[in-house]
């Protein structure tokens, strides 16, 4: 992948209402697809992957992505947020499975 | 299972010292190492990966070195710090032939 773009730096959403947090890559090869999650001061950790078949993916924390081919998307959703949803989401995409080209992060930001 | 160890989780260091963070991998064989850089409000930032020991590649050039001694460690190192070199530094791994990355917990350094 040549790059990875994460459209918005921020996203405040009520707590109990939906979210989508967008990702977009540019490639023009077959690609494996991830987000990861950041709590403050702390590592990654991987919510859900695309690697092949269906392009519905499902992850931890009620979290799900969508795989669109022809907009080289991976928009990561959840149907209702809560404040433990805090955090700093990262999509990242790998052509080769050895590097991770990553966006620059999409912070949540959860109002009560 | 396999868990990641990623030491010291802060360090506050002057201008000119040296600079190690260490990293071990317990529960696999031969992974992938990778060291990252995040400074704030930005994304990831590959400095070196490790396919193997004694094998380092450099993504950036910079004030930092990454030395393999053991399939399992990975260390960062410098001779002398700048304060551009402070960040939130991350150690991870990926089993071999897979894509999917694994964290530590990172390293909050300060330059001062």
């Amino acid at each position: 992948a040549q790059s990875v773009t994460q459209l918005d730096s921020q996203v405040p959403v009520f707590e109990e209402a939906p979210v989508e947090l967008r990702c977009n890559y540019s490639s023009s090869v077959s690609v494996y697809l991830f987000w990861y999650v950041q709590y403050p001061n702390q590592g990654l950790q991987l919510l859900l992957k695309y690697l092949s078949g269906s392009t519905l993916v499902k992850g931890i924390n009620g979290f799900e992505a969508e795989f669109n081919k022809s907009q080289t998307s991976f928009h990561l959703r959840k149907p209702s947020v809560h404040i433990s949803d805090t955090a700093e989401y990262f999509c990242a995409v790998s052509e080769d499975g050895y590097q991770l080209i990553w966006g620059a992060g999409t912070k949540l930001i959860i109002k009560p | 299972s396999q868990t990641i160890h990623q030491w010291p989780a802060t360090l506050v260091q002057p201008v000119g010292s040296p600079l190690s963070l260490e990293c071990t991998v317990e529960g696999t064989s031969n992974p992938n190492l990778y060291w990252y850089r995040q400074a704030a409000g930005r994304g990831l930032q590959l400095l070196f990966y490790s396919v193997g020991i004694g094998q380092i590649s450099s993504e950036v050039p910079q004030n930092l070195s990454a030395s393999r001694p053991q399939d399992r460690q990975f260390i960062l190192s410098s001779k002398k710090l700048l304060l551009s070199d402070s960040g939130f530094y991350l150690c991870a791994w990926t089993p071999p032939g897979r894509t999917e990355a694994f964290f530590g917990q990172g390293t909050r350094l300060t330059v001062v």
